[in-house]
Protein backbone atom coordinates (compact mmCIF):
# COMPACT_ATOMS: atom_id res chain seq x y z
CA UNK A 1 0.00 0.00 0.00
CA UNK A 2 1.27 3.47 -0.51
CA UNK A 3 2.06 6.02 2.31
CA UNK A 4 3.22 9.23 2.57
CA UNK A 5 4.89 10.64 6.08
CA UNK A 6 5.24 14.53 6.28
CA UNK A 7 7.94 14.00 9.62
CA UNK A 8 7.66 17.76 10.22
CA UNK A 9 4.08 18.46 11.92
CA UNK A 10 4.71 22.80 12.34
CA UNK A 11 7.58 24.87 10.77
CA UNK A 12 8.25 27.83 12.32
CA UNK A 13 10.88 30.80 10.47
CA UNK A 14 11.04 34.19 10.12
CA UNK A 15 10.88 35.62 6.81
CA UNK A 16 13.80 35.47 4.55
CA UNK A 17 14.90 32.35 6.20
CA UNK A 18 15.46 29.35 3.87
CA UNK A 19 12.94 26.61 4.67
CA UNK A 20 12.64 22.87 4.03
CA UNK A 21 9.77 20.65 3.93
CA UNK A 22 10.28 16.91 3.90
CA UNK A 23 8.40 13.95 2.24
CA UNK A 24 8.90 10.57 2.34
CA UNK A 25 7.02 8.00 0.52
CA UNK A 26 6.00 4.25 0.38
CA UNK A 27 4.80 2.43 -2.75
CA UNK A 28 5.15 -1.08 -4.71
CA UNK A 29 5.12 0.28 -8.46
CA UNK A 30 7.50 1.63 -10.42
CA UNK A 31 5.37 4.30 -11.99
CA UNK A 32 4.08 6.72 -9.76
CA UNK A 33 3.77 10.49 -9.45
CA UNK A 34 4.68 13.00 -6.72
CA UNK A 35 2.40 16.35 -5.96
CA UNK A 36 3.08 19.16 -3.84
CA UNK A 37 -0.08 20.76 -2.67
CA UNK A 38 -0.36 24.36 -0.53
CA UNK A 39 -3.70 24.74 1.60
CA UNK A 40 -3.35 28.73 2.99
CA UNK A 41 -5.62 29.86 5.16
CA UNK A 42 -8.49 30.33 2.82
CA UNK A 43 -8.94 26.16 2.44
CA UNK A 44 -8.56 25.37 -0.99
CA UNK A 45 -6.06 23.31 -2.21
CA UNK A 46 -3.41 24.91 -4.54
CA UNK A 47 -1.05 22.76 -6.97
CA UNK A 48 2.64 23.13 -6.96
CA UNK A 49 4.48 20.73 -8.87
CA UNK A 50 4.02 16.79 -10.39
CA UNK A 51 6.89 14.60 -10.85
CA UNK A 52 7.21 11.57 -12.44
CA UNK A 53 8.76 8.41 -11.24
CA UNK A 54 11.47 8.42 -13.85
CA UNK A 55 11.95 11.40 -13.90
CA UNK A 56 15.17 12.73 -11.07
CA UNK A 57 16.17 16.01 -12.03
CA UNK A 58 15.70 18.64 -9.26
CA UNK A 59 13.45 21.56 -10.14
CA UNK A 60 13.36 25.23 -9.46
CA UNK A 61 10.65 27.22 -9.99
CA UNK A 62 10.78 30.85 -8.36
CA UNK A 63 11.77 30.67 -4.76
CA UNK A 64 10.98 26.81 -5.14
CA UNK A 65 12.52 24.11 -5.73
CA UNK A 66 12.49 20.47 -4.95
CA UNK A 67 14.65 17.78 -4.59
CA UNK A 68 12.85 14.23 -5.96
CA UNK A 69 15.60 11.21 -4.50
CA UNK A 70 14.67 7.29 -5.44
CA UNK A 71 17.21 6.45 -3.45
CA UNK A 72 15.97 7.49 -0.56
CA UNK A 73 12.17 7.65 -1.87
CA UNK A 74 11.97 11.43 -0.64
CA UNK A 75 10.84 14.70 -2.27
CA UNK A 76 11.82 17.64 -0.71
CA UNK A 77 10.53 21.21 -1.44
CA UNK A 78 12.67 24.31 -0.59
CA UNK A 79 11.57 27.38 -0.11
CA UNK A 80 14.60 29.97 -0.50
CA UNK A 81 13.85 33.51 0.95
CA UNK A 82 10.51 32.52 2.72
CA UNK A 83 7.55 35.56 2.89
CA UNK A 84 4.68 35.81 4.92
CA UNK A 85 2.90 35.06 2.19
CA UNK A 86 3.71 31.42 2.13
CA UNK A 87 2.15 30.67 5.57
CA UNK A 88 0.27 27.65 4.89
CA UNK A 89 -0.24 24.02 5.47
CA UNK A 90 1.90 21.82 2.67
CA UNK A 91 0.85 18.71 1.55
CA UNK A 92 3.07 15.80 -0.16
CA UNK A 93 1.15 13.72 -2.07
CA UNK A 94 1.28 10.27 -4.11
CA UNK A 95 -0.51 8.28 -6.95
CA UNK A 96 0.21 4.83 -8.32
CA UNK A 97 -0.23 4.22 -12.31
CA UNK A 98 -3.53 2.03 -12.04
CA UNK A 99 -3.23 -2.09 -13.53
CA UNK A 100 -2.92 -2.54 -16.96
CA UNK A 101 -0.74 0.58 -17.46
CA UNK A 102 -3.83 2.97 -17.52
CA UNK A 103 -3.39 5.94 -15.67
CA UNK A 104 -5.42 6.49 -11.98
CA UNK A 105 -4.52 9.13 -10.36
CA UNK A 106 -5.94 8.25 -6.43
CA UNK A 107 -3.66 10.68 -4.40
CA UNK A 108 -2.71 9.58 -0.58
CA UNK A 109 -1.44 12.59 0.79
CA UNK A 110 0.67 12.69 4.07
CA UNK A 111 0.04 14.46 7.32
CA UNK A 112 0.91 18.12 6.01
CA UNK A 113 3.58 20.51 7.38
CA UNK A 114 1.76 24.01 8.76
CA UNK A 115 4.37 26.86 8.13
CA UNK A 116 4.08 30.12 9.65
CA UNK A 117 6.62 32.88 8.10
CA UNK A 118 7.32 35.47 11.14
CA UNK A 119 7.76 39.18 9.53
CA UNK B 1 -11.53 29.74 -17.21
CA UNK B 2 -13.73 28.95 -14.33
CA UNK B 3 -12.32 26.31 -11.85
CA UNK B 4 -13.91 23.28 -9.63
CA UNK B 5 -16.87 24.77 -7.79
CA UNK B 6 -18.68 23.18 -4.83
CA UNK B 7 -21.90 23.79 -3.47
CA UNK B 8 -22.68 24.30 -0.15
CA UNK B 9 -20.04 25.77 1.01
CA UNK B 10 -21.06 25.37 3.93
CA UNK B 11 -23.51 22.70 5.64
CA UNK B 12 -24.88 22.15 9.12
CA UNK B 13 -27.15 19.60 9.86
CA UNK B 14 -28.74 17.23 12.77
CA UNK B 15 -27.33 13.81 13.19
CA UNK B 16 -29.64 11.44 10.97
CA UNK B 17 -30.70 13.61 8.26
CA UNK B 18 -29.79 13.35 4.42
CA UNK B 19 -27.13 15.51 2.56
CA UNK B 20 -26.56 16.49 -0.42
CA UNK B 21 -22.73 17.74 -1.71
CA UNK B 22 -22.60 19.26 -5.17
CA UNK B 23 -19.03 19.10 -7.33
CA UNK B 24 -18.85 21.32 -10.47
CA UNK B 25 -15.34 20.41 -12.69
CA UNK B 26 -13.54 21.85 -14.87
CA UNK B 27 -15.15 22.05 -18.19
CA UNK B 28 -13.89 18.90 -20.29
CA UNK B 29 -12.52 17.24 -17.03
CA UNK B 30 -13.18 13.69 -17.47
CA UNK B 31 -12.03 12.44 -14.20
CA UNK B 32 -13.51 13.32 -11.12
CA UNK B 33 -12.31 12.76 -7.47
CA UNK B 34 -14.02 13.17 -3.73
CA UNK B 35 -11.84 13.48 -1.22
CA UNK B 36 -12.80 13.88 2.61
CA UNK B 37 -10.55 16.02 5.23
CA UNK B 38 -10.80 16.22 9.27
CA UNK B 39 -8.99 18.86 11.74
CA UNK B 40 -5.54 19.10 10.65
CA UNK B 41 -5.59 15.92 8.70
CA UNK B 42 -4.68 15.66 4.72
CA UNK B 43 -7.19 14.65 2.33
CA UNK B 44 -8.29 11.08 1.98
CA UNK B 45 -9.86 9.57 -0.72
CA UNK B 46 -13.30 8.61 -1.22
CA UNK B 47 -14.30 7.63 -5.07
CA UNK B 48 -13.35 8.30 -8.35
CA UNK B 49 -15.06 8.53 -11.48
CA UNK B 50 -13.96 7.98 -15.03
CA UNK B 51 -16.74 9.69 -17.29
CA UNK B 52 -20.09 8.57 -16.06
CA UNK B 53 -19.04 5.36 -13.88
CA UNK B 54 -17.55 5.33 -10.61
CA UNK B 55 -13.94 3.36 -11.23
CA UNK B 56 -12.85 3.08 -8.08
CA UNK B 57 -15.25 3.56 -4.70
CA UNK B 58 -13.06 1.98 -1.95
CA UNK B 59 -12.58 4.99 0.14
CA UNK B 60 -16.26 5.30 0.97
CA UNK B 61 -16.59 4.60 4.64
CA UNK B 62 -19.53 2.72 5.09
CA UNK B 63 -22.61 2.01 2.79
CA UNK B 64 -24.55 5.76 3.71
CA UNK B 65 -22.40 7.65 1.57
CA UNK B 66 -23.30 7.20 -1.99
CA UNK B 67 -21.96 9.28 -5.32
CA UNK B 68 -23.33 9.87 -8.88
CA UNK B 69 -22.32 11.58 -11.97
CA UNK B 70 -24.93 10.97 -14.43
CA UNK B 71 -24.14 12.73 -17.35
CA UNK B 72 -20.10 12.88 -16.74
CA UNK B 73 -20.10 16.06 -15.22
CA UNK B 74 -21.83 17.12 -12.16
CA UNK B 75 -21.13 14.91 -9.39
CA UNK B 76 -23.37 14.50 -6.11
CA UNK B 77 -22.07 12.93 -2.91
CA UNK B 78 -24.87 12.05 -0.58
CA UNK B 79 -24.93 11.07 3.29
CA UNK B 80 -27.53 9.25 5.01
CA UNK B 81 -28.36 9.31 8.11
CA UNK B 82 -25.26 11.57 9.25
CA UNK B 83 -23.63 11.07 12.15
CA UNK B 84 -21.62 13.35 14.07
CA UNK B 85 -18.30 12.09 12.54
CA UNK B 86 -18.97 12.95 9.19
CA UNK B 87 -18.37 16.08 10.10
CA UNK B 88 -15.46 17.45 7.77
CA UNK B 89 -14.33 19.09 4.64
CA UNK B 90 -15.73 17.23 1.39
CA UNK B 91 -13.36 18.37 -1.08
CA UNK B 92 -13.35 17.35 -4.82
CA UNK B 93 -10.92 17.81 -7.67
CA UNK B 94 -11.04 17.02 -11.07
CA UNK B 95 -8.43 16.17 -13.94
CA UNK B 96 -8.42 15.74 -17.87
CA UNK B 97 -8.60 12.15 -17.07
CA UNK B 98 -7.19 9.89 -19.76
CA UNK B 99 -6.29 5.91 -20.09
CA UNK B 100 -3.33 6.52 -22.00
CA UNK B 101 0.29 5.35 -20.50
CA UNK B 102 2.32 8.64 -18.39
CA UNK B 103 -0.79 10.16 -19.19
CA UNK B 104 -2.02 11.11 -15.29
CA UNK B 105 -2.84 14.58 -15.03
CA UNK B 106 -3.09 16.89 -12.32
CA UNK B 107 -5.77 17.31 -10.02
CA UNK B 108 -7.43 20.25 -9.05
CA UNK B 109 -9.29 21.01 -6.04
CA UNK B 110 -12.95 23.10 -5.35
CA UNK B 111 -12.66 25.47 -2.46
CA UNK B 112 -14.82 22.52 -0.48
CA UNK B 113 -17.78 21.87 1.41
CA UNK B 114 -17.29 22.24 5.22
CA UNK B 115 -19.90 19.72 6.94
CA UNK B 116 -20.97 19.76 10.47
CA UNK B 117 -23.24 17.50 11.70
CA UNK B 118 -24.58 18.45 14.88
Amino acid sequence: AQKVTQAQTEISVVEKEDVTLDCVYETRDTTYYLFWYKQPPSGELVFLIRRNSFDEQNEISGRYSWNFQKSTSSFNFTITASQVVDSAVYFCALSEEGAGGTSYGKLTFGQGTILTVHP
Amino acid sequence: GAGVSQTPSNKVTEKGKYVELRCDPISGHTALYWYRQSLGQGPEFLIYFQGTGAADDSGLPNDRFFAVRPEGSVSTLKIQRTERGDSAVYLCASSLGGEMRGDQETQYFGPGTRLLVL
